[in-house]
Parts: structure tokens; C-alpha cells; sequence
């Protein structure tokens, strides 16, 4: 089953703008992680979030992170045309034990325009 | 460089054979993933493994089996019983302390698997 779900599905701005993409999630999560996937190539860890924390940057890149509303959102400023790719977020479960895996969204196609 | 390793890139499977696709990592990682991804998806975990020896089922492991018999070494084999095969298939790793996730998986560059 999948956890996390992006919106919008697919976003198109310009070079230059700043690019926002959302994730929800329905249970309790120990981490939020937003990934990069490049058309046809594996995907690309770009931050990691935890439960306790509520904003996190990363050079260009800034997540938030609401507990309270099961959503985080992904913040691209001053995009580029190298952006081009999808965007997944993926939770880490708030169980214990050995038995870790990641759940990722379906993801957000975001284009950037020269 | 470590890094982890799928091949081979492009692959192609006819009806009723069995296929094995590869996964090697040099990042000393414990843990070991293979994840399906069809067109406008996400990923669908297959199977998982902790620690050598032993893996897990994920949320669609019908028609696949995997070993790991190698810190190393995760190969995924698509048998001839999981019907609709065709999708790209990514494998990942990430390092774990006592259950954990530190950080962010690494994942390999995919086998896009079609049968003809």
C-alpha cells in the first residue's frame, strides 16, 4: 500500500521560479525523505527529515515537515532546467523492531522551462 | 567509488522463462531492496533484506524470489509465474544500526525488464 501521496501530480514553471511540491501520509512515520529520479534512472536521496524536527534546508532545497497534518512539503527556489525530473517523498514507519523499509508516492513530474 | 550496481541495464524475457536480474554494493550496507516501478508509479516493494541469509516479503513478491547470500550480492529472479513482468525494476541499500534507518537509501541505476 502506498503511504505517501504528492500533489500536484505534475507541475510546469520556469527557470527561475520557485517550485513547492506537497506529501501526505495516513500513520505515524519516524522520517520523511524526499527523493529525485531523473527519467529512466534510479532515484537520488535529496533530505531526510525526522519526526521531531519541522524544517530542514539543503542548498536550494526546503522541506517542512507537519506531524499534526500528516504532510510535509519540497521547496525548489530559483529553479533550473537541471531540476527536470520526479519527485518522490517516501516515510519511514514508527514501529520498532528490525523489519525498516521506506514507503514511496506515486511522485510529482515537475518541468522547468528554459 | 562505492556505489551499488544493476545489471544488466535492458533485458528481455520471453514467455515462461525465468530471469535473474543483478544487484551489487560496495557501500558495506546491511540492508537490501528491490522495488518495481511501472509507468506514472511509485516504487512497490518486492522483497527486503536486513542481514545476510534472510529477506522479507514486501507488498508484491508473487512471482519473484531473491537470495542473499553475499553482504554484497542481492539478486532478484522474475519467474514465469509473475504474469505481467514488464516494468523497470530498482534496486537500493541503505546502512542500518539496530533497526534504524540513518539515512536515505542509495539506489542503483535499474533494469528495465520487457517480454517479448
Amino acid at each position: 500500500s502506498q503511504q505517501g501521496e504528492e500533489d500536484p501530480q505534475a507541475l510546469s514553471i520556469q527557470e527561475g521560479e520557485n517550485a513547492t511540491m506537497n506529501c501526505s501520509y495516513k500513520t505515524s512515520i519516524n522520517n520523511l525523505q524526499w527523493y529525485r529520479q531523473n527519467s529512466g534512472r534510479g532515484l537520488v536521496h535529496l533530505i531526510l527529515i525526522r519526526s521531531n524536527e519541522r524544517e530542514k534546508h539543503s542548498g536550494r532545497l526546503r522541506v517542512t515537515l507537519d506531524t499534526s497534518k500528516k504532510s510535509s512539503s519540497l521547496l525548489i527556489t530559483a529553479s533550473r532546467a537541471a531540476d527536470t525530473a520526479s519527485y518522490f517523498c517516501a516515510t519511514g514507519p514508527n514501529s520498532g523492531g528490525s523489519n525498516y523499509k521506506l514507503t514511496f508516492g506515486k511522485g510529482t513530474l515537475l518541468t522547468v522551462n528554459p | 567509488d562505492g556505489g551499488i550496481t544493476q545489471s544488466p541495464k535492458y533485458l528481455f524475457r520471453k514467455e515462461g522463462q525465468n530471469v535473474t536480474l543483478s544487484c551489487e554494493q560496495n557501500l558495506n550496507h546491511d540492508a537490501m531492496y528491490w522495488y518495481r516501478q511501472d509507468p506514472g508509479q511509485g516504487l512497490r516493494l518486492i522483497y527486503y533484506s536486513q542481514i545476510v541469509n534472510d529477506f522479507q516479503k514486501g507488498d508484491i513478491a508473487e512471482g519473484y524470489s531473491v537470495s542473499r547470500e553475499k553482504k554484497e550480492s542481492f539478486p532478484l529472479t522474475v519467474t514465469s509465474a509473475q504474469k505481467n513482468p514488464t516494468a523497470f525494476y530498482l534496486c537500493a541499500s541503505s546502512p542500518q544500526s539496530r533497526g534504524t534507518l540513518r539515512n536515505g537509501y542509495t539506489f542503483g541505476s535499474g533494469t528495465r525488464l520487457t517480454v517479448v
